[in-house]
């Protein structure tokens, strides 16, 4: 099961408002991560947990808040977005030295 | 530094074509890891390929082949007898020994096959 799963699909906040994305897989994989990508870009990395510590954070800014409660699971809890920060946001998971990441379907977020 | 150029930034085809897409890398490492991801319209990325540094064998995978150069460090990517199902965006990506969870991405080519 090459799976990597997102919720929620789509989601429309407010500048004000509080939300979570969340990932789950259960392939084992001691790494995950968040992907943020712009329309028309590559995906640019925000956070790397690996073995449940969090191992990179690409100077993200602080309205984004990663949560690695246990070795399936990923949140990104969000606070007073800008419009800027719409995008879509893909969390992948890899095995620790294989390498190759497994992407969810993401999930399209709008601030408005 | 490390990077990844990828220089066709849409390419159109009729189905049954050939095409290929090309990727140009940058590194000072001697181990590195290159990949070749698929991106449909549902924004999932589909892991495609890896290779690594040491292993410069070509592949092939059904319609797909891959074809890896470290002398003119390129890993370009070839669909042969394209088929509307195949138009997606197309990133080659990077990783190196030392940062070997962080993945470096090209600009990606958007492929339109037309039927």
């Amino acid at each position: 099961d090459t799976e990597v799963t997102q919720t929620p699909k789509h989601l429309v906040m407010g500048m004000t408002n509080k939300k979570s994305l969340k990932c789950e897989q259960h392939m084992g994989h001691r790494a995950m991560y968040w992907y943020k990508q712009k329309a028309k870009k590559p995906p640019e990395l925000m956070f790397v947990y690996s073995y449940e510590k969090l191992s990179i954070n690409e100077s993200v800014p602080s309205r984004f808040s990663p949560e690695c409660p246990n070795s399936s699971l990923l949140n990104l809890h969000l606070h007073a977005l800008q419009p800027e920060d719409s995008a879509l946001y893909l969390c992948a998971s890899s095995q620790e030295r294989t390498t190759e990441a497994f992407f969810g379907q993401g999930t399209r977020l709008t601030v408005v | 530094a490390q990077k990844v150029t990828q220089a066709q930034t849409e390419i159109s085809v009729v189905e049954k074509e050939d095409v290929t897409l090309d990727c140009v890398y940058e590194t000072r490492d001697t181990t590195y890891y290159l990949f070749w991801y698929k991106q449909p319209p549902s924004g999932e990325l589909v892991f495609l390929i890896r290779r690594n540094s040491f292993d410069e064998q070509n592949e092939i995978s059904g319609r797909y082949s891959w074809n890896f150069q470290k002398s003119t460090s390129s890993f370009n990517f070839t669909i042969t007898a394209s088929q509307v199902v195949d138009s997606a965006v197309y990133f080659c990506a990077l990783s190196d020994l030392y940062n070997f969870n962080k993945f470096y991405f090209g600009s990606g080519t958007k492929l339109n096959v037309k039927p």
